[in-house]
């Protein structure tokens, strides 16, 4: 069966600090991968999804960075966090030509202070 | 881009009651789902639907795919404190990148009361 493993669950980082979130899938090849934001309001906004190894889309302009040095792996990451930063963040993955079912891993809460 | 309106933000019931929650769009979508997420977990997949006017169960859940293809409902009946959470509606039009994109509505969250 395939999961997701998404860490940390809870992060708290100073502002100007950098960011490294990792997610990997296990059980599945060639999945789509995508990063979420959720913020207070309870909406989710993608900011990256990727359709292979090497291949990036950004959504939203923003202090983000995404990259997806492995088939199952993708990193969100940042040089330096604002306090806009801060956020639910949740990795998820869908199987190829399967794309509206999202798999979510269980998310990392980031404080930015 | 494409919006989708869900409503209502948020509803307070007792334990037993139905609920009915809806989402709209302004664009049309070929496929619509509906997600659940429990406090501090990622959200997950309920239903999906794939054709216009189809209704679709998932135990006391019960969602269909409006006939314009601009809207969706979803129906839970004799809730049970288990229901708890944010319920997230979804719809991914085709085309292009669009295929592998899906646009969430804001939720709405629920509290049963027992």
């Amino acid at each position: 069966s395939q999961t997701i493993h998404q860490w940390p669950a809870t992060l708290v980082q100073p502002v100007g600090s950098p960011l490294s979130l990792e997610c990997t899938v296990e059980g599945t090849s060639n999945p789509n991968l995508y990063w979420y934001r959720q913020a207070a309001g309870r909406g989710l906004q993608l900011l990256f999804y990727s359709v292979g190894i090497g291949q990036i889309s950004s959504e939203v302009p923003q202090n983000l960075s995404a990259s997806r040095p492995q088939d199952r792996q993708f990193i969100l990451s940042s040089k330096k966090l604002l306090l806009s930063d801060s956020g639910f963040y949740l990795c998820a993955w869908s199987a190829r030509g399967l794309s509206e079912k999202l798999f979510f891993g269980s998310g990392t809460q980031l404080s930015v202070l | 881009g494409q919006q989708l309106n869900q409503s209502p933000q948020s509803m307070f019931i007792q334990e037993g009651e139905d609920v009915s929650m809806n989402c709209t769009s302004s664009s049309i979508f070929n496929t619509w789902l509906w997600y659940k997420q429990d406090p501090g977990e990622g959200p997950v997949l309920l239903i999906a639907l794939y054709k216009a006017g189809e209704l679709t169960s998932n135990g006391r859940l019960t969602a269909q795919f409006g006939i314009t293809r601009k809207d969706s409902f979803l129906n839970i009946s004799a809730s049970i404190p288990s229901d708890v959470g944010i319920y997230f509606c979804a719809g991914r039009s085709n085309g292009g990148g669009s295929n592998y994109k899906l646009t969430f509505g804001k939720g709405t969250l629920l509290t049963v009361n027992p």
